[in-house]
């Protein structure tokens, strides 16, 4: 496709629980980003990859949230020993490069529940 | 630190004017962005500034000062799909940071 992919669209599960989110970024896009949005808020900003390196990881909440990205290109989004405040959709979106003009294409998200 | 200022909600009529406004400070600037993102989508790109000046786009035109800290989104001859959340958006270095967004409500 072409556009940024998400995986799952929707995740429910137990407090307490691992969970991995997946982005397909558009292909050739160098920039990756994720975001949180909870229900009526904005866009929070949690971390950027340019290229597989992470130069700003200072939106990530806490010790249990982790992201990386291989071959530039698939990145994910792992949250260790989930908790309900972590229920949220998490937006991915990609850029062709970080100083660009070019806009920020963003996937569908996934909308996590945690019980 | 970085701060991003928009009303929380709006409200206008088919076929009106509508200004949506967006004040910042950042520590850095390298161009802001405004996004549409309808209930229950992602946001969607809609315009872009790096100079002062007014971006016109079709019904939507963005205007921005940066020694003000300023940015608006004009949108023209209003459509019930108008209705939407819009996001201001202020790129510094590679990050962006999103204001909370201005819900557009439009009536017949």
């Amino acid at each position: 496709g072409a556009g940024v992919s998400q995986s799952p669209s929707n995740k429910v599960t137990e407090k307490g629980k691992d969970v991995e989110l997946r982005c397909d970024p558009i292909s050739g896009h160098t920039a990756l980003y994720w975001y949180r949005q909870r229900l009526g808020q904005g866009l929070e900003f949690l971390i950027y990859f340019q290229g597989n390196s992470a130069p700003d990881k200072s939106g990530l909440p806490s010790d249990r949230f982790s992201a990386e990205r291989t071959g530039e290109s698939v990145s994910t989004l792992t949250i260790q020993r989930t908790q309900q405040e972590d229920s949220a959709v998490y937006l991915c979106a990609s850029s062709l490069g970080e100083f660009s003009n070019q806009p920020q294409h963003f996937g569908d998200g996934t909308r996590l529940s945690i019980l | 630190g970085q701060n991003i200022d928009q009303p929380t909600e709006m409200t206008a009529t088919e076929g009106a004017i509508v200004q949506i406004n967006c004040t910042y400070q950042t520590s850095g600037f390298n161009g802001l962005f405004w996004y549409q993102q309808h209930a229950g989508e992602a946001p969607t790109f809609l315009s872009y500034n790096v100079l002062d000046g007014l971006e016109e786009k079709g019904r939507f035109s963005s205007f921005l000062s940066r020694s003000k800290g300023y940015s608006y989104l004009l949108l023209k001859e209003l459509q019930m799909k108008d209705s939407a959340s819009y996001l201001c958006a202020v790129r510094d270095s590679g990050k962006s940071t999103f204001g909370d967004g201005t819900t557009l409500t439009v009536k017949p």
